[in-house]
């Protein structure tokens, strides 16, 4: 069964500093693996989605890393910002059999950064 | 806006009711999900769907039963709600083979008394 964990649990850092957000995964049979990032009493929006093919991807101040081999992801974020306190959550899809295309969360790490 | 829309956004239920929390989505997206969010506990996939007329348990099923008649549309149904159902409700979506990624949306939050 994969389980998907990520650390740390919570993370507080002033404006400015660039953070990394890490994620483990047990099962390297993963067809991607997707960063989202959950803002209090909100949905799931939609980071940065990595294909098990590729190494990293990035967007904007956001740059995630993939190494499927030893079960790990990153998810870097550079100048962070107030605006960027949230929830950020890691999930893997499976890639075959009765685990295709179901996502396998992690339980998240809550970011606050301080002005 | 093109997305997954879910209906409604709160609900407040007594121990023994029944009721259905409706998911739409306008992508023409083939598989759907629905997971809950409990603290501690993180996302859990309840059941899920392949495309229109199929459906799929996940990992935590009982209680729930789910429907996909329309390919847009995967409604999840409490037939008798227990306290333990308390939770927020995600739906999402996705193409088949996932290389797209997952629309989620924005979610119900069920409280059962």
């Amino acid at each position: 069964k994969q389980e998907v964990t990520q650390i740390p649990a919570a993370l507080s850092v002033p404006e400015g500093e660039n953070l990394v957000l890490n994620c483990s995964f047990t099962d390297s049979a993963i067809y991607n693996l997707q960063w989202f990032r959950q803002d209090p009493g909100k949905g799931l929006t939609s980071l940065l989605l990595i294909q098990s093919s590729q190494r990293e991807q990035t967007s904007g101040r956001l740059n995630a890393s993939l190494d499927k081999s030893s079960g790990r992801s990153t998810l870097y974020i550079a100048a962070s910002q107030p605006g960027d306190s949230a929830t950020y959550l890691c999930a893997v899809a499976g890639d075959g059999g009765t685990s295709y295309g179901k996502l396998t969360f992690g339980q998240g790490t809550i970011l606050t950064v301080h002005p | 806006n093109a997305g997954v829309t879910q209906t409604p956004k709160f609900r407040v239920l007594k121990t023994g009711q029944s009721m259905t929390l409706l998911c739409a989505q306008d992508m023409n997206h083939e598989y759907m999900y629905w997971y809950r969010q409990d603290p501690g506990m993180g996302l859990r996939l309840i059941h899920y769907s392949v495309g229109e007329g199929t459906t799929a348990k996940g990992e935590v099923p009982d209680g729930y039963n789910v429907s996909r008649l329309k390919k847009q549309n995967f409604l999840l149904g409490l037939e008798s709600a227990a306290p333990s159902q308390t939770s927020v409700y995600f739906c999402a979506s996705s193409y088949s083979g996932t290389w797209n990624g997952y629309t989620f949306g924005s979610g119900t939050r069920l409280t059962v008394v």
